[in-house]
């Protein structure tokens, strides 16, 4: 799996959107991105994953870099629920086969001020 | 139902104890997940079962022995830990490998 590097943490105000970027330079064609959260006392959540192109869903954004060495997560709107850790992870997906193996990094503190 | 719940919620054991961590879900996933995570570190993966067979071990002590009895069930059988395997251990699964995954809120575990 490829090494993913993101800030320590970040600072966001309530309601303001929030990118929370995550380099990925080794990245193979085949490896995913997959982003997940934690929440203070509880397990992580997932938020969002991609392959190439850019991706929606109710919680969040993706937004892939062409070469795919990069990628932010997009929050439009941060609420004081949204702290937590943010941890972007690459996954492998070789030969045709599938493997579910979630290599979490440091991660990244996001801070919510009201 | 969407849950994944572990059973206990804490779990206080000496080096000489057996005992066992329990999780389960009702998802009708077939992959399920045992990670541990220390303070303020990310959670690391243990083991991997993909429809009740062993699919990753990553080279995780024998004192920890993963069991999966059926597709709802997942075990973790401990005996003769050290005080550095206090930690959250966390439980996952997801609908097949590869799929997001679902994680329950974790046994925190303290070895005297």
């Amino acid at each position: 799996d490829a090494k993913t590097t993101q800030p320590n943490s970040m600072e966001s105000n309530e309601e303001e959107p929030v990118h929370l970027p995550c380099n990925h330079s080794t990245i193979s064609g085949t490896d995913y991105i997959h982003w997940y959260r934690q929440l203070p006392s509880q397990g992580p959540e997932y938020v969002i994953h991609g392959l190439t192109s850019n991706v929606n869903n109710r919680m969040a954004s993706l937004a892939i870099a062409e070469d795919r060495k990069s990628s932010t997560l997009i929050l439009h709107r941060a609420t004081l629920r949204d702290a937590a850790v943010y941890y972007c992870i690459t996954s492998t997906n070789a030969g045709g086969t599938s493997y579910g193996k979630l290599t979490f990094g440091q991660g990244t503190i996001l801070t919510v001020h009201p | 139902d969407t849950e994944v719940t572990q059973t206990p919620k804490h779990l206080v054991m000496g080096m000489t104890n057996k005992k066992s961590l329990k999780c389960e879900q009702h998802m009708g996933h077939r992959a399920m997940y045992w990670y541990k995570q220390k303070a303020k570190k990310p959670p690391e993966l243990m083991f991997v079962y993909s429809y009740e067979k062993l699919s990753i071990n990553e080279s995780v002590p024998s004192r920890f022995s993963p069991e999966c009895p059926n597709s709802s069930l997942l075990n973790l059988h401990l005996h003769a830990l050290q005080p550095e395997d206090s930690a959250l251990y966390l439980c996952a699964s997801s609908l097949q490998e590869t799929y997001e995954q679902y994680f329950g809120p974790g046994t925190r575990l303290t070895v005297t």
